[in-house]
Parts: C-alpha cells; sequence; structure tokens
C-alpha cells in the first residue's frame, strides 16, 4: 500500500497567515493527488484534484502543487472558516490512503 | 443539487450484518465511480470499497470477503452490505463520488455523505 505521510500534523495560525501543508507518498502518485476538508457533522469538502486543480467553488486562496511524492496545500488570507482538518488523499493505485490529517488552529 | 446521503448505521454486536444506504439526488449513481470511506478514532480515515458503472468493485484488504457493495439504479443508490463485524469495523461510514480522471479510471471525490455511524460492541 502507498503511505501518505502528512505534515505537521497540527499548525497554528492567525486570521489573514498563508500556510502549508505538506503530503509525501511512499512511491509515486504521479499528480493523483487530493485535498480535503473535514469538519465535524459535516460532509468532507473536496478543495483540489489532480494535485494542483481547484474544485468548482473553492476560494482561489486555495491552492496545490507537485508531483511523483511530494505535495503541497497553501492557504493564503486564512479566514475564520478554514480553521478545520485537512486530508491528503492517494488515488493512483488500490487501495486508495490518506494522509494523517492536519488540524489547522487559531493562534 | 448533488447530494449523498447515508443511513443504516447503529450499534451492532460482532459477527452479525447490516446494510448501509446512500441514497443520491441531482446525478445518476449507476453512471458513476462511487466509493465507500470510514473514519474511526484509532484509524483515521481509510478507504473501503469501490463500484465503477460496469460493476468492477475493489475493496480494502481489511473488509474484502466480508462487505459487498452494490447499488440499486431504481432507488439512485449505493449499499455497504457488512457481514461478520468486528469492532474494528467500528467508524463513521462515508460515501463518495469519485470524478473520472482523463484516462476514464476513477479519480477524486468530489461529492462526499456526512457519514452514519456503526458502532460494533458486545
Amino acid at each position: 500500500d502507498i503511505q501518505m505521510t502528512q505534515s505537521p500534523s497540527t499548525l497554528s495560525a492567525s486570521v489573514g497567515d498563508r500556510v502549508t501543508i505538506t503530503c509525501r507518498a511512499s512511491r509515486g502518485i504521479v499528480n493523483y493527488l487530493a485535498w480535503f476538508q473535514l469538519k465535524p457533522g459535516k460532509a468532507p469538502k473536496s478543495l483540489i484534484y489532480d494535485a494542483s486543480t481547484l474544485q468548482s467553488g473553492v476560494p482561489s486562496r486555495f491552492s496545490g502543487s507537485g508531483s511523483g511524492t511530494h505535495f503541497t496545500l497553501t492557504i493564503t488570507s486564512l479566514q475564520p472558516e478554514d480553521f478545520t482538518t485537512y486530508y491528503c488523499q492517494q488515488y493512483n493505485n488500490y487501495p486508495y490512503t490518506f494522509g494523517q490529517g492536519t488540524k489547522l488552529e487559531i493562534k | 443539487e448533488e447530494q449523498l446521503v447515508e443511513t443504516g448505521g447503529g450499534l451492532i454486536q460482532p459477527g452479525e450484518s447490516l446494510r448501509l444506504s446512500c441514497a443520491a439526488s441531482g446525478f445518476t449513481v449507476s453512471s458513476n465511480y462511487m466509493n465507500w470511506v470510514r473514519q474511526s478514532p484509532g484509524k483515521g480515515l481509510e478507504w473501503v470499497s469501490i463500484l465503477y458503472s460496469d460493476e468492477t468493485t475493489y475493496y480494502a484488504a481489511s473488509v474484502k470477503g466480508r462487505f459487498t457493495i452494490s447499488r440499486d439504479a431504481s432507488k439512485n443508490t449505493l449499499y455497504l452490505q457488512m457481514n461478520s463485524l468486528k469492532t474494528e469495523d467500528t467508524a463513521v461510514y462515508l460515501c463518495a463520488r469519485a470524478r473520472r480522471r482523463r484516462d476514464d479510471y476513477p479519480g477524486a471525490f468530489d461529492i462526499w455523505g456526512q457519514g452514519t455511524m456503526v458502532t460494533v460492541s458486545s
């Protein structure tokens, strides 16, 4: 199975800050990586697919980059609603696998 | 609006069976790649299974032989039949639609349900 290592596990930031979350795959996954947001009791919200393509309706302050084994999610100008948990997921091989999550907290 | 709503979760004893449902609206389940994913405190997020439009299925090793993914086109609903349940199957179960990649394989998930809680305990 492909292991997805996400870092950091917790990130403290302020409204208006720029933050970056990293996801590393144990072997190459081309660009078949997605980022999504998970809030308690709500349906996950997909943010980015194919490493860098924004899902429809997602604000442009979210961006993704990377290919192969190293990927990043960047959020510029953090808004209050952005403080939640983020996950990466590879869909290059079965079983699909997820990172451990990054909890973005208000400093 | 495209939406998924899961039902069928509950408290169940080890060894018993349960069927989860995922009702779709705004799109057709049988024309899409449909998945089940689960989230448990101890294991984080775990992909469980996928069903293709041509009825091809794949499963995680942890559930293969015990879980079965299926659909009912007339009800536009996806199912997960879970047999021989174990305490480690305790989780919130979510269904999700996968986009179609340019090479026609399943891609990223774009629509998710809120999930239904399954607790396996004696």
